[in-house]
């Protein structure tokens, strides 16, 4: 059974601030890792996709793999008060989009 | 291209009754997964349909919980009988071989009472 874990926080970041989330794996196998946003009351919205180590940038996202120490990251850049959600880490099994979800990080961008 | 469609989106029922959700996919995905959602937690994997066969059903509660997915499109969840523990969201997402992960609908929200 994958294992997938974050931080719960909340995250508490000043607008315009990096907000900078962890999450790490049990699955040593694990090829790729997505990052959904879910906003209170609303489902989870799929925004970065990452499956090789060093850095993708969307945006004002960035992501960060590390396969060695199996932890991937989300960076925030310029964190806007909209930007506060939950924001869930993923891993799917080796072929597929069947997903393994960490808990999930609460972030809050105050003005 | 429409997403999920998911209904209801709320239900409010008393233990020991029965509750049915329904999801229709997007168009063109075969996979179709049912995720279960506790407050403050991430969504857990119920059951994942390809097509209309089962692949995974290894964390559903199949005592009280069923599903199907007749003709591989939509998708039906069912609890029989409900207990307090059930109140959670139930998310329907599916996905393809062609993109990346797979894609949610709103949601239903239980409330076992």
């Amino acid at each position: 059974q994958k294992e997938v874990e974050q931080n719960s926080g909340p995250l508490s970041v000043p607008e315009g601030a990096i907000a900078s989330l962890n999450c790490t794996y049990s699955d040593r196998g694990s090829q790729s890792f997505f990052w959904y946003r879910q906003y209170s009351g609303k489902s989870p919205e799929l925004i970065m996709f990452i499956y090789s180590n060093g850095d993708k940038e969307d945006g004002r996202f960035t992501a960060q793999l590390n396969k060695a120490s199996q932890y991937v990251s989300l960076l925030i850049r310029d964190s806007q008060p909209s930007d506060s959600a939950t924001y869930l880490c993923a891993v799917p099994e080796a072929a597929g989009n069947k997903l393994t979800f960490g808990g999930g990080t609460r972030v809050l961008v105050k003005p | 291209e429409a997403g999920v469609a998911q209904s209801p989106r709320y239900k409010i029922i008393e233990k020991r009754q029965s509750v049915a959700f329904w999801c229709n996919p997007i168009s063109g995905h075969a996979t179709l997964y049912w995720y279960q959602q506790i407050l403050g937690q991430g969504p857990k994997l119920l059951i994942q349909f390809q097509n209309n066969g089962v692949v995974d059903d290894s964390q559903l509660p199949k005592d009280r919980f069923s599903a199907e997915r007749l003709k591989g499109v939509d998708s039906t969840l069912k609890i029989q009988p409900a207990k307090l523990e059930d109140s959670a969201v139930y998310l329907c997402a599916s996905s393809s071989d062609r993109v990346r992960g797979a894609f949610f609908g709103q949601g239903t929200r239980l409330t076992v009472v």
